[in-house]
C-alpha cells in the first residue's frame, strides 16, 4: 500500500516571506511525486513532479521541492509568497514499480499569504 | 490544446433521476481517471480507463457507471443516487503510466 502524510492542515506565512508545505510519503517501491495546487471550485492543477534524477525539481509559478530519500519527504518551497499563492495544496503519491497508474493524495495544506 | 473540459459544470438531480456527466480531452492521453472529491477533502480515485479498457474500479457502487466511447472521451453515468454522492466529479488523464495527470474543473453535482 501507499501514502501520503501532510502534518499541516494550515500554513500561514507573510507575502514576501519563504514558504514550506510538508509531505511524506510511504511507498513498497519507488515512487513518482507530485504536488498539485487547487484553487476554490476549481480542478487540480499540476504544479511539479519527481520521477528520477536531480532531487531539487522546479515546477511552475515559482515552486520547487525537493526529493530526500531517506526521510521519504518531498516538501514544496518557493523563496517568496504570494497572495495569490492561497489555495489548498495536495502531495501525491504513485508507485513506478507496480505500475498502477492512479494517485493516492494527501489530505492537503491551505495555504494562506497575508498581504 | 493541454486542457481536459467537463460537462456540466454543476448538476443537481433527485435520486430517481438518470444523468451522465462527460469529460474530453485531446492531448493524445492514453489514460483517463474518475475521481470524487468531497469539500475539504482529497480526491478519491473511482475508476481508471487505460487505452479505452476499464482496469481499476475502487469498488465503486453500481449506481455509478463509467464509459469510455474512444481515446478522446469519458462518461460517467449515474442512476439512482444517493444524497450523500453530491460531490465535486473530477476527470483526469495522462499521457502514458504513471505520468502527470491533467485535471478538468470538475461537474459539482448535487442530489437531492
Amino acid at each position: 500500500a501507499q501514502s501520503v502524510a501532510q502534518p499541516e492542515d494550515q500554513v500561514n506565512v507573510a507575502e514576501g516571506n519563504p514558504l514550506t508545505v510538508k509531505c511524506t510519503y510511504s511507498v513498497s517501491g519507488n515512487p513518482y511525486l507530485f504536488w498539485y495546487v487547487q484553487y476554490p471550485n476549481r480542478g487540480l492543477q499540476f504544479l511539479l513532479k519527481y520521477i528520477t534524477g536531480d532531487n531539487l525539481v522546479k515546477g511552475s509559478y515559482g515552486f520547487e521541492a525537493e526529493f530526500n530519500k531517506s526521510q521519504t519527504s518531498f516538501h514544496l518551497k518557493k523563496p517568496s509568497a504570494l497572495v495569490s499563492d492561497s489555495a489548498l495544496y495536495f502531495c501525491a503519491v504513485s508507485n513506478m514499480d507496480t505500475g498502477r497508474r492512479a494517485l493516492t493524495f494527501g489530505s492537503g495544506t491551505r495555504l494562506q499569504v497575508q498581504p | 490544446d493541454t486542457e481536459v473540459t467537463q460537462t456540466p459544470k454543476h448538476l443537481v438531480m433527485g435520486m430517481t433521476n438518470k444523468k451522465s456527466l462527460k469529460c474530453e480531452q485531446h492531448m493524445g492521453h492514453r489514460a483517463m481517471y474518475w475521481y470524487k472529491q468531497k469539500a475539504k477533502k482529497p480526491p478519491e480515485l473511482m475508476f481508471v480507463y487505460s487505452y479505452e479498457k476499464l482496469s481499476i474500479n475502487e469498488s465503486v457502487p453500481s449506481r455509478f457507471s463509467p464509459e469510455c466511447p474512444n481515446s478522446s472521451l469519458l462518461n460517467l453515468h449515474l442512476h439512482a443516487l444517493q444524497p450523500e454522492d453530491s460531490a465535486l466529479y473530477l476527470c483526469a488523464s495522462s499521457p502514458e503510466r504513471d505520468y502527470e495527470q491533467y485535471f478538468g474543473p470538475g461537474t459539482r453535482l448535487t442530489v437531492t
